[in-house]
């Protein structure tokens, strides 16, 4: 099915441990981002990417790293888990940035103990 | 600095009823605002998009409202079923931003 797949579904990290969420999207779309959304707020933009080739930092950007593979995969890293980035963490893409038409993906729930 | 809220934080309701959803943000020069919802469990769908020049928009049972001289704008839903249960949040892109400033939701239940 066409959209946006996200790996993994669930994860528990130890604090410092470090990981990378995967997102891959089939739509040809140019710019793809990452969200994390923590209950009663809402979502926070913490990178995205504009086009392949460029990253910028969202809202939130301490303590991730982006790397955007190629025009399909935009990837997340934690180098260092900390409990307070316990959330569940959304990757979306669109034709263009701000653009209409945002697809995003089923989350990553991210559990940091 | 926006900055958007939706009131109720959730709202349940009998099917059938027509019922409005709340989103309000502080700054008015908004370049558009968009209502999306969310299943649990899954991601976000986008429902209904509103340019700043425009007043409503409507697609199905669904009818979006903005007043940009209030920091408002309302989702209508009509004849509500089981099926709209979602949590429903709005976003709007503030002119000159490449990001979209999110409200916390409202949780809706509609019980058959």
């Amino acid at each position: 099915n066409a959209g946006v797949t996200q790996t993994p579904k669930f994860q528990v990290l130890k604090t410092g441990q470090s990981m990378t969420l995967q997102c891959a999207q089939d739509m040809n779309h140019n710019s793809m981002y990452w969200y994390r959304q923590d209950p009663g707020m809402g979502l926070r933009l913490i990178y995205y990417s504009a086009s392949e080739g460029t990253t910028d930092k969202g809202e939130v950007p301490n303590g991730y790293n982006v790397s955007r593979l190629n025009k399909r995969e935009f990837s997340l890293r934690l180098e260092s888990a900390a409990p307070s980035q316990t959330s569940v963490y959304f990757c979306a893409s669109s034709e263009g940035v701000g653009s209409y038409g945002y697809t995003f993906g089923s989350g990553t729930r991210l559990t940091v103990v | 600095k926006q900055e958007v809220t939706q009131i109720p934080a959730a709202l349940s309701v009998p099917e059938g009823e027509n019922l409005v959803l709340n989103c309000s943000f502080t700054d008015s020069a908004i370049y558009n605002l968009q209502w999306f919802r969310q299943d649990p469990g899954k991601g976000l769908t986008s429902l209904l998009l509103i340019q700043s020049s425009q007043r409503e928009q409507t697609s199905g049972r669904l009818n979006a409202s903005l007043d940009k001289s209030s920091g408002r704008s309302t989702l209508y839903i009509a004849a509500s079923q089981p099926g709209d249960s979602a949590t429903y949040l709005c976003a709007v892109r503030v002119d000159s931003n490449y990001q979209l400033i999110w409200g916390a939701g409202t949780k809706l239940i509609i019980k058959p």
